[in-house]
């Protein structure tokens, strides 16, 4: 089935530790969202890719990275100097056709 | 830039009663419009969507939305919900300038449908 895959699901990590989400997709999109999801904040966007090899920062990349070397695969990674980790991840990809975002299931990342 | 305004947090509505879920936006451009849903612990998933033509929208579910340029607003509405209508829904607006690639997402309108 054609679709978004994030993994993992669900993550713990001790603070300072890096970590990186994976976010896979077989729709042939050329475009890959990262967005962050906090309670009663809505959805803020982190870094987004329209071409392989490019990328751009959103409105809160400060803390994270993220890679585009293929144009299936966009993973993020939330580094230690991220001061609130502790969120729910969300990736997306779009084809510029019609601008409608396509989401994975998402992953919880907790930092203890 | 642009910027949406979801301004009810929570909305509670008695099963088979109807329901609108207010959405407003500011863009000094044209722009495209969306609604999604959200269960719980999962992705987001397209209600429907204005990007031109006919202002007033249907889209899955039975759920259908109006564009109105002058009040600058794109409000969700259902004659009637479901049990299965309660979820998280976020209104979403993108300018339609070229070059601009970014989706904004509105805080969410929680709704919850009471038997």
């Amino acid at each position: 089935d054609g679709g978004i895959t994030q993994s993992p699901k669900y993550l713990f990590r001790k603070e300072g530790q890096n970590v990186t989400l994976s976010c896979e997709q077989n729709l042939n999109h050329d475009a890959m969202y990262w967005y962050r999801q906090d309670p009663g904040q809505g959805l803020r966007l982190i870094y987004y890719s329209q071409i392989v090899n490019d990328f751009q920062k959103g409105d809160i990349a400060e803390g994270y990275s993220v890679s585009r070397e293929k144009k299936e695969s966009f993973p993020l990674t939330v580094t230690s100097a991220q001061k609130n980790p502790t969120a729910f991840y969300l990736c997306a990809s779009s084809p510029r056709t019609s601008w409608e975002l396509f989401f994975g299931e998402g992953s919880r990342l907790t930092v203890l | 830039a642009q910027s949406v305004t979801q301004l009810d947090s929570q909305v509670p509505v008695f099963e088979e009663a109807p329901v609108e879920l207010r959405c407003n936006y500011s863009s000094s451009v044209s722009v495209y419009l969306f609604w999604y849903v959200q269960y719980p612990n999962q992705g987001l998933q397209l209600l429907l969507k204005y990007l031109s033509g006919s202002t007033l929208v249907k889209g899955i579910n039975g759920f259908e939305a109006e564009f109105n340029k002058s009040q600058t607003s794109f409000h969700l509405r259902k004659p009637s919900v479901h049990i299965s209508d309660t979820a998280e829904y976020f209104c979403a607006v993108k300018e339609s300038n070229f070059g601009n690639e970014k989706l904004t997402f509105g805080t969410g309108t929680r709704l919850t449908i009471i038997p």
